[in-house]
């Protein structure tokens, strides 16, 4: 079965810290891992999807099979960043997202 | 271009009464998904559409939810009758489809559930 686990609800930081929010995965085939972000009365988009290898927005994921992790980083937080992201996964086919059950960033001046 | 469009956007019944809900997908997308979210979790697949077949709706509680996608367009949700559990928020997505290989999911803003 697949699942996708993001161990923290809220992660709470000031403008120009760094940001990582985990997200790790069970999965027994060869997975797509996505970041989706959710802003403020705002619909759900994707942020990036690990084949693409972008960086949005400047936040950055590495897709580590071996510790099974999909981790979002950012090297300097600001304020827009504020919203809430969901780490989803998909068969190869990107058909049916797997969500995690999202982590909501707080970013403060 | 509106994106994925649906409606209502918030709806109050009470419970045991049937309630619908619609969404037009973006132009040109075969795919067609419906989400439901509970409060403090991420979204689920309740059911995939491919044009109008549906492809996957083994997460769909077929005794009371009901879906349609006539002409491959726009898809009708529907619960009948309501439970107090069903308050969700309910998402549409959709993407084009080609060779197997599904682009990038586009979600609509949802339509907000309260079952009293």
């Amino acid at each position: 079965a697949q699942r996708v686990t993001q161990p923290e609800k809220l992660l709470s930081v000031f403008k120009g810290a760094p940001v990582e929010l985990k997200c790790n995965y069970s999965y027994s085939g060869s997975p797509e891992l996505f970041w989706y972000v959710q802003y403020s009365r705002q619909r759900l988009q994707l942020l990036l999807r690990h084949i693409s290898r972008e960086s949005i927005k400047g936040f950055t994921a590495d897709l580590n099979k071996g510790e099974t992790s999909f981790h979002l980083k950012k090297p300097f937080a600001q304020e827009e960043d504020s919203a809430m992201y969901y780490c989803a996964l998909s068969r190869t086919g990107f058909q049916k997202l797997v969500f995690g059950t999202g982590t909501r960033l707080l970013v403060s001046p | 271009e509106a994106g994925v469009v649906q409606s209502p956007r918030y709806k109050i019944i009470e419970k045991k009464q049937p309630v619908a809900f619609w969404c037009n997908p973006i132009s040109g997308h075969n795919t067609l998904y419906w989400y439901r979210q509970n409060l403090g979790q991420g979204p689920e697949l309740l059911i995939r559409y491919e044009n109008e077949e549906a492809v996957d709706d083994s997460q769909l509680p077929k005794d009371r939810f009901s879906a349609e996608r006539l002409k491959g367009v726009d898809s009708t949700l529907k619960i009948q009758p309501a439970e107090l559990g069903d308050s969700a928020v309910y998402l549409c997505a959709s993407s084009f489809l080609a060779g197997g290989f599904s682009d990038t999911q586009y979600f609509g803003p949802g339509t907000r559930l309260t079952v009293l």
